[in-house]
């Protein structure tokens, strides 16, 4: 059975902390996500990794940086958490190629700031 | 500019019936794919439809199809006979193609079904 593990389902952190979302995947899929979901916004891309070692920028990177040493592992990282980062951020893995492969998604951790 | 369009803010429909959910990109590769996922109350992801640019059929998955008409841009999917479980968000999604630091995918804003008993 695929999986991609979000290590925290709930995470509560005070303003101005440095926090780190983990992600794993055990596909071996080269392509990993990071999203944001915020009502009415859906799903906005913070940054995502075709590779190890190798990050591009999505759509809302501001804030964020991430972290690919394994391929099998994706961190997203705040580096000083605001309370504009409430939201639920979800993690996905995918193959490079075929096109036609979908994207697995983790449970979503659910990040409160404070 | 938005790559993916979803406007319709809210869908209803009477369980038995089919409903198209809206869905027009942007991108100006040739090679690109659109998926449509699910999203329920639970949070989970679900995978519902593929359709490749260069597919020449529309694709069909049970009682998902997608609306494929390249022309214009969009991806329509359509559910036949709905079910109380198909009450959801829905999304629509693509990947362009190219180089590995392309091949993001990317989402719109969904649109929430309700299914009507």
């Amino acid at each position: 059975d695929v999986k991609v593990t979000q290590s925290s389902r709930y995470l509560v952190k005070r303003t101005g902390e440095k926090v780190f979302l983990e992600c794993v995947q055990d596909m071996d899929h080269e392509n990993m996500f990071w999203y944001r979901q915020d009502p009415g916004l859906g799903l906005r891309l913070i940054y995502f990794s075709y590779d190890v070692k190798m990050k591009e920028k999505g759509d809302i990177p501001e804030g964020y940086s991430v972290s690919r040493e394994k391929k099998e592992r994706f961190s997203l990282i705040l580096e000083s958490a605001s309370t504009n980062q409430t939201s639920m951020y979800l993690c996905a893995s995918s193959l490079f190629r075929p096109m036609n492969t979908e994207a697995f998604f983790g449970q979503g951790t659910r990040l409160t700031v404070v | 500019a938005q790559k993916i369009t979803q406007t319709q803010p809210g869908m209803f429909v009477q369980e038995k019936e089919a409903v198209t959910l809206d869905c027009t990109y942007d991108t100006s590769d040739q090679s690109y794919g659109l998926f449509w996922y699910k999203q329920p109350s639970s949070g989970e992801m679900i995978f519902l439809i593929y359709q490749g640019s260069y597919d020449e059929q529309n694709a069909t998955e049970g009682r998902y199809s997608l609306n494929f008409q390249k022309a214009r841009k969009s991806a329509n999917l359509v559910i036949s006979a709905s079910q109380l479980g198909d009450s959801a968000m829905y999304f629509c999604a693509m990947r362009e193609g190219g180089t590995g630091a392309n091949s993001k995918l990317t989402f719109g804003k969904g649109i929430t079904l309700s299914v009507r008993p």
